[in-house]
This record gives C-alpha cells, structure tokens and sequence, in this order.
C-alpha cells in the first residue's frame, strides 16, 4: 500500500497569513502514463471534501489563486497564500496513481 | 451541472450485507472512472474502491477486499457498491466520487454497521 503522510496535523494560522502543508508517498506518483495524480482536497466542516488542486499544481475552477499546489515524485506541497476565514477546514491528500488509491490523514487549518 | 446522489445506506447487524447506489447525473457517466470513499464520523477520508469506465478494471483496499464488489450500469448511469460480511468498522458515511483524479463529490450516504 502507498502511504500518504501529511504535515502538519493542525495549522493554526493568523488570518492573511500563508500556510503550507506537506504531504508526503511512500513510493514515487509518477504514472506509466508520465502524469502524477496527485490531488488537494479540503473539506470544510458538515461538509463533502471538494478538490482544489488535481496532477499536482492544476488548481479546479473557481479555487482562488492563493491557493497553489507544487512537488514531484513523493514530496508535495499545498500553499495558501494569505489565509481567510473561510479557508478554515480540514486538508488531505490524495493518490490515484497507483492502482488502490491513498489519502493523507488530512490537516486540520484553524484561524488563531 | 454534475450530480452524484448515493442511497442505500442505513442501519445493518454484524455480518449482513447492504447495496449503494449512486445515481449519476449531468455528465457522461459511461467515459469516467469512479471510486467509493467512506469516513468514519468525525475521522479522515478512507478509500475504499474504483472502477474504470467499461468495468474491465476494479480495485479495492485490503479492508474491504472479498467483502464488497464494486460495479456500475452505463445505461442507468448509476454506480454499485454491494456490501457482504459487514462489521462494525464499516460504519461510515459513503462517498460516491467521480474521475481517476476525483472532483466531484456525492453528499454521502450513512452505513451504520451495528447489533
């Protein structure tokens, strides 16, 4: 099984701020295909996980651009320029490269 | 507009089975990939199967591997998750997910696996 690692855990962070968080593979993500499935999901609270970044810097429609995602191989970052209040929530990680797929244990994002 | 509306959960005894549907709508289900992810009430997000687009290709994680069989009907746009030998650790709520690289999310459906 590939193992999704994520750093830190819990990001208290001062609104306007940035805010990064690592994740980290057991095995490299790079696909047969020469893609990377690496995605950013956040879930915010009561809430389905909802994708931000997908192939690991692809931010989705309609995701502010301070959000930004970069790494490669088996070290990934996700970066919030200036934290909002509404960036409050919880982050994973997530592989699809690999046949079974892996989420990270999820960082939780809280304003100070 | 994308919609993904699972059903089928609900309250099990140890070792008794449940289907989970999940009704896709507003894209064409028959070229995507799909996955089933469960989370267990207040914990992270666990996956737990995918199914390529014509159902040649299935995997499973190893907790669920010989117990749940992933599945899906293009004409009917709905995806399958039947669900045998359940326990206790099941319990979650299930999440139907489209694409290899998932975006869209269903709004979940509640299995609660308990004597």
């Amino acid at each position: 099984d590939i193992v999704m690692t994520q750093s830190p855990l819990s990001l208290p962070v001062t609104l306007g701020q940035p805010a990064s968080i690592s994740c980290r593979s057991s095995q490299s993500l790079v696909h047969s295909d020469g893609n990377t499935y690496l995605n950013w999901l956040q879930q915010r609270p009561g809430q389905s996980p909802r994708r931000l970044i997908y192939k690991v810097s692809n931010r989705d429609s309609g995701v502010p651009d301070r959000f930004s995602g970069s790494g490669s191989g088996t070290d990934f970052t996700l970066k919030i320029s200036r934290v909002e209040a509404e960036d409050v929530g919880v982050y994973y990680c997530m592989q699809g490269t690999h046949s079974q797929g892996t989420f990270g244990q999820g960082t939780k994002v809280e304003i100070k | 507009e994308v919609q993904l509306v699972e059903s089928g959960g609900g309250l099990v005894q140890p070792g008794g089975s449940l289907r989970l549907s999940c009704a896709a709508s507003g894209f064409t289900f028959s070229t995507y990939w799909m996955h089933w992810v469960r989370q267990t009430p207040g914990k992270g997000l666990v996956w737990v199967s995918r199914i390529n687009s014509d159902e040649s290709r299935t995997s499973y994680a190893d907790s669920v591997k010989g117990r749940f069989t992933i599945s899906r009907d293009n004409a009917k746009n709905t995806l399958y998750l039947q669900m045998n030998s359940l326990r206790a650790e099941d319990t979650a709520v299930y999440y139907c997910v489209r694409g290899l690289d998932p975006d869209y999310w269903g709004q979940g459906t509640l299995v609660t696996v308990s004597s």
